[in-house]
């Protein structure tokens, strides 16, 4: 199993730039999840997804959209890239049902920098 | 409104020695409690997990300690050692119908002198 992947890895984007952030699973997990890690602030949920077809907002989705057309997939769009937006994006994946359904299993990051 | 909230921010702790890093949370109904490591360049990986319905769980030279009275919840590392050095993550989730859906804590960056 590979995981959680997430491509790129680094990406540079003038403001006002849209791009998408890639997110794919092969752990059959319902629950997928977008999150960004800023200094001092922890781990912000932008949207979240329970299942193909269904999604919802986090603490921070303002400036993001999501949609989730298979198991497998979640990508994360950037509409309007704005300096703020400046960060390191995780997504994650769990289960939602068994013994541990909230451990969630996290890809290796998309560092984004926008100027 | 920030509801787990992680201390210290930063922890320097001598090769050998107990680091403890302290999370407090203000949702009672939150029923799963676990701790994320972060390694450098790293996504986080689940270190160590609790349910309400224990005070203490230990894997290892980890330990939580959950207090629900006072709704705090503690990381023990003993014996810390240079590879320990990390960033350390609490979060807080309501397993029953609200899918897992973690809220995490600030972080605390842990550094081990040897």
């Amino acid at each position: 199993n590979a995981g959680v992947t997430q491509t790129p890895k680094f990406q540079v984007l003038k403001t006002g730039q849209s791009m998408t952030l890639q997110c794919a699973q092969d752990m059959n997990h319902e629950y997928m999840s977008w999150y960004r890690q800023d200094p001092g602030m922890g781990l912000r949920l932008i949207h979240y997804s329970v299942g193909a077809g269904i999604t919802d907002q986090g603490e921070v989705p303002n400036g993001y959209n999501v949609s989730r057309s298979t198991t497998e997939d979640f990508p994360l769009r950037l509409l309007s890239a704005a300096p703020s937006q400046t960060s390191v994006y995780f997504c994650a994946s769990s289960r939602t049902t068994g013994p541990n359904p909230a451990e969630q299993y996290f890809g290796p990051g998309t560092r984004l920098t926008v100027t | 409104q920030q509801q787990v909230k992680q201390s210290p921010q930063s922890l320097i702790v001598q090769k050998g020695g107990i680091s403890i890093i302290n999370c407090a949370y203000e949702n009672t109904a939150f029923d799963y409690f676990p701790w994320y490591q972060q390694f450098p360049g790293k996504g986080p990986a689940l270190l160590i997990a609790i349910r309400p319905d224990v005070s203490e769980k230990k894997e290892g030279r980890f330990t939580i300690s959950f207090n629900k009275s006072a709704k705090q919840f503690s990381l023990h590392i003993m014996d810390s050692q240079p590879g320990d050095s990390a960033t350390y993550f609490c979060a807080a989730s309501m397993i029953l119908g609200n899918t897992g859906k973690l809220i995490f804590g600030q972080g605390t960056t842990l550094q081990v002198k040897p």
